[in-house]
């Protein structure tokens, strides 16, 4: 199975602030990347397809990139709505393996 | 307006069986394949299984495999999973999710609310 390792665990940080996180695979899965955002007691939210296609609807502070194994999720400038835990999924096999999770507070 | 809600949840002891559904309106739901993934109480999130959108293929993690079996009727637009032989460790919310795809990647653009699965005697 492909390991999803994020970095990091949590990040601390205010409002306007450029956020980053990685994400890194323990083989090369191309582009086939996706990343979540997740809200307490909330489903997970689709923020970002194949490393770097913004899904319909996400503001465009939201950005990602890399290829390969290792990838970066930015926000740009954070907003208060941000705050939250983000995952990052391969898809480029079975079984369809998540990160552990990224909490941004 | 895609719309998945989620069913079946609930205490069961370990050893037991359960078995969840997904309701799905809003879209075709016969051209997606569809997905159930899982998260324990205070945990990330991890993929449990997926089918094909005729049924064709199924795919499982290894965790659940020869435990659990997700189905689906198109006719009905309705995707489920059968529990068997739970576990404690099974405990968690059961989401369930479409599976989008575009120029060969695939992604789950659309989840329901979860339902919870308690295995506890």
């Amino acid at each position: 199975d492909i390991q999803m390792t994020q970095t990091p665990p949590s990040l601390s940080a205010s409002v306007g602030d450029r956020a980053s996180i990685t994400c890194r695979a323990s083989q090369s899965i191309s582009d086939s990347l996706n990343w979540y955002q997740q809200k307490p007691g909330k489903a997970p939210k689709l923020l970002i397809y194949a490393a770097s296609i913004l899904q319909s609807g996400v503001p465009s502070r939201f950005s990602g990139s890399g290829s390969g194994t290792d990838f970066t999720l930015t926000i740009s400038s954070l907003q208060r709505e941000d705050f939250a835990i983000y995952y990052c999924q391969q898809s480029y096999t079975i079984p369809r393996t998540f990160g552990q999770g990224s909490k941004v507070e | 307006e895609v719309h998945l809600v989620e069913s079946g949840g609930g205490l069961v002891k370990p050893g037991g069986s359960l078995r969840l559904s997904c309701a799905a309106s809003g879209f075709t739901f016969s051209n997606y394949p569809m997905n159930w993934v899982r998260q324990a109480p205070g945990k990330g999130l991890e993929w449990v299984s997926s089918i094909s959108s005729s049924s064709g293929y199924t795919y499982y993690g290894d965790s659940v495999k020869g435990r659990f079996t997700i189905s689906r009727d198109n006719a009905k637009n309705s995707l489920y999973l059968q529990m068997n032989s739970l576990r404690a460790e099974d405990t968690a919310v059961y989401y369930c999710a479409r599976e989008g795809m575009e120029s060969g990647y695939d992604y789950l653009d659309y989840w329901g609310q979860g339902t919870l699965v308690t295995v506890s005697s």
